[in-house]
């Protein structure tokens, strides 16, 4: 079963403007991963906040982590067009699988 | 840019062929991983293995098969291809550290179409 739900679904905004999405997921997790996906390409991995860090920075990346409400988010400042893209987060789990379970996604459409 | 690389990137054929998709990545990952995407979607990993012999179902059911005779190398063959087996394939890597859930580096994809 998924892990993390995205939301919104899709977004679009003024280049220029903040992007915000938001993951939720159910289970315990040692990280929270964000992943970036062009059209029909692979992912590219952004940015990774362990459990007990809550808020992490790179570039005009910002991530959140609240274990308490199992969620994170994923602020973009001033965007760019060429952020277009859609986003995912990934729950990295513990052990010996370690392996990651993906959300939905947020298509983000920055508009030039 | 991520080392790794996946072919073909675009593969159009008949229902009851045989395939294989090839990955292989350059950066001596142990851990490596096939997901199912279809567009718009999430990601179901259907495959994944710890390193050479090593082979472990994912979490999504699927009919094709993976092998891991080389640590770069990883391909998932399906042995007689039906049009719901039309998708995009994602193949991944990373490090295989204890603690789990490490960075996984993406190759570029397969997109499936099964006629």
């Amino acid at each position: 079963s998924q892990q993390g739900e995205e939301d919104p679904q899709a977004l679009s905004i003024q280049e220029g403007e903040n992007a915000t999405m938001n993951c939720s997921y159910k289970t315990s997790i040692n990280n929270l991963q964000w992943y970036r996906q062009n059209s029909g390409r692979g992912l590219v991995h952004l940015i990774l906040i362990r459990s007990n860090e809550r808020e992490k920075h790179s570039g005009r990346l910002r991530v959140t982590l609240d274990t308490s409400k199992k969620s994170s988010s994923l602020l973009i400042t001033a965007s760019r067009a060429a952020d277009t893209a859609s986003y995912f987060c990934a729950g990295g789990r513990g052990g010996s699988q370690g392996n990651l379970i993906f959300g939905k996604g947020t298509k983000l459409s920055v508009k030039p | 840019e991520a080392d790794i690389y996946q072919t073909p990137r675009y593969l159009v054929i008949g229902t009851g062929k045989k395939i294989t998709l090839e990955c292989s990545q350059t950066m001596g990952h142990d851990k490596m991983y096939w997901y199912q995407q279809d567009p718009g979607m999430e990601l179901h990993l259907i495959h994944y293995s710890y390193g050479v012999n090593s082979t472990e179902k994912g979490d999504l059911s699927s009919e094709s098969t993976v092998s891991r005779i080389r640590t770069e190398h990883f391909p998932l063959t399906l042995e007689s291809a039906r049009p719901s087996h039309t998708s995009q394939y994602l193949c991944a890597s990373s490090e295989l550290r204890r603690g789990g859930g490490d960075t996984q580096y993406f190759g570029p994809g397969t997109r499936l179409t099964v006629l």
